[in-house]
């Protein structure tokens, strides 16, 4: 199994660039999501998705679009890339519900920058 | 508004010592709480997690305490060692809700000195 997978690791964008960031489990996992780590603000929720078709937003969605059309690939989309979005983004997978434990495991990370 | 606070943003023990990290939380539907480890330039790793039913939790050297009054929980590291430092995460999730979504504290930078 290669668990969670992310590209790329680095990307340097300029200010109103589009890109997306892939992110793909192998683990059949319902649950994926996005977070992002910026210095002393931990790790926040952007978008999360119970599976294939449904996604919601987290703590801090704006400036970003997420879709599930495949339990196996959850795509975060930067629409009109800001500075403020230069951070380390994670994606994430877990099984869900009572019986799932609620153990995610994440991917490698991407580093973006914005300029 | 932060839902999970670890206000300690570094802590250094002497190798061999006890690591003691610290989390609080506020909202009271949270049931299911967790502990990752972050070496840099990796994701993030499980640790160990512990359910509200439950009062402590132990994997080897790894204890987590949760009193649920103080909705408070720590993370035990006896003895600590170099390979240890690390940032440690808290998070916390309703498992009730069925979404599988967790919120993670800010951090704590773990560093045990040889």
């Amino acid at each position: 199994n290669a668990g969670v997978t992310q590209t790329p690791k680095f990307q340097v964008l300029k200010t109103g660039q589009s890109m997306t960031l892939q992110c793909a489990q192998d683990m059949n996992h319902e649950y994926m999501s996005w977070y992002r780590q910026d210095p002393g603000m931990g790790l926040r929720l952007i978008h999360y998705s119970v599976g294939a078709g449904i996604t919601d937003q987290g703590e801090v969605p704006n400036g970003y679009n997420v879709s599930r059309s495949t339990t196996e690939d959850f795509p975060l989309r930067l629409l009109s890339a800001a500075p403020s979005q230069t951070s380390v983004y994670f994606c994430a997978s877990s099984s869900i519900g009572l019986a799932g434990g609620g153990e995610q495991y994440f991917g490698p990370g991407t580093r973006l920058t914005v300029t | 508004d932060q839902q999970v606070k670890q206000n300690s943003p570094s802590l250094s023990v002497q190798e061999g010592r006890i690591s003691i990290l610290n989390c609080d939380y506020t909202n009271s539907m949270f049931d299911y709480f967790l502990w990752y480890k972050k070496y840099p330039a990796e994701g993030p790793t499980f640790l160990i997690s512990i359910s509200s039913i439950k009062d402590k939790n132990e994997d080897g050297r790894f204890t987590v305490f949760l009193n649920k009054s103080a909705k408070h929980l720590s993370l035990h590291i006896v003895p600590s060692q170099p390979g240890d430092s690390a940032v440690y995460f808290c998070a916390a999730s309703s498992r009730s809700s069925n979404t599988g979504k967790l919120i993670f504290g800010q951090g704590t930078t773990l560093q045990v000195k040889p």
